[in-house]
């Protein structure tokens, strides 16, 4: 059963806007949690992460907000950019390794 | 030196052959993973070594046999696989139990085509 959760398979975002990321989990037990961002033909990058004690992260451009009440966490990215447009995961630490979601495709157009 | 390598880039065998996937790093991690992802899924882990001895087998088939000959170097061992094998399969690198705040260092990846 898939502890980690992308719920949108894909977001298409104009130029300049924000774009909003959403990952639900289930295990309660997960101490930190983290963005990579993937292009075709490369493996996951690690974008931004939060632990489980904060509730705010900020780097840049990208904004994670994790809600622990709720089990859920987001990604803004405010401006968005066409650079930007790549398959985003959400991944959980279980304390030895991370649980992924399936990740949400970000098109970001001109 | 901030990357992890993987060969090869693509791998296409039969169901009767042995063939190894190598990964690479020389950040000094001394935890190092494969992950198997196949499309529009998640990548699911496979095998975790740290200090270079196995730490976690995700249930994985006697197919793959994983082997880690050094704190720099990581194999993946093929034997007799199946077509449902074909996969992206992903290494990634980190300290032992750090991964959760820099996150882990991916490779590339090998696309692997069982035929």
């Amino acid at each position: 059963d898939q502890q980690v959760k992308q719920n949108s398979p894909s977001l298409s975002v104009q130029e300049g806007r924000i774009s909003i990321l959403n990952c639900d989990y289930t295990n309660s037990m997960f101490d930190y949690f983290l963005w990579y961002k993937k292009y075709p033909a490369e493996g996951p990058t690690f974008l931004i992460s939060i632990s489980s004690i904060k509730d705010k992260n900020e780097d840049g451009r990208f904004t994670v907000f994790l809600n622990k009440s709720a089990k859920h966490l987001s990604l803004h990215i405010v401006p968005s950019q066409p650079g930007d447009s790549a398959v985003y995961f959400c991944a959980a630490n279980s304390g030895y390794a991370l649980n992924f979601g399936k990740g949400t495709s970000l098109l970001v157009t001109p | 030196d901030t990357e992890v390598t993987q060969t090869p880039k693509h791998l296409v065998m039969g169901m009767t052959n042995k063939k190894s996937l190598k990964c690479e790093q020389h950040m000094g991690h001394r935890a190092m993973y494969w992950y198997k992802q196949k499309a529009k899924k998640p990548p699911e882990l496979m095998f975790v070594y740290s200090y270079e001895k196995l730490s976690i087998n995700e249930s994985v088939p006697s197919r793959f046999s994983p082997e880690c000959p050094n704190s720099s170097l990581l194999n993946l061992h093929l034997h007799a696989l199946q077509p449902e094998d074909s996969a992206l399969y992903l290494c990634a690198s980190s300290q032992p139990y750090r991964g959760y705040d820099y996150g882990y260092t991916f490779g590339s990846g090998t696309r692997l085509t069982v035929v």
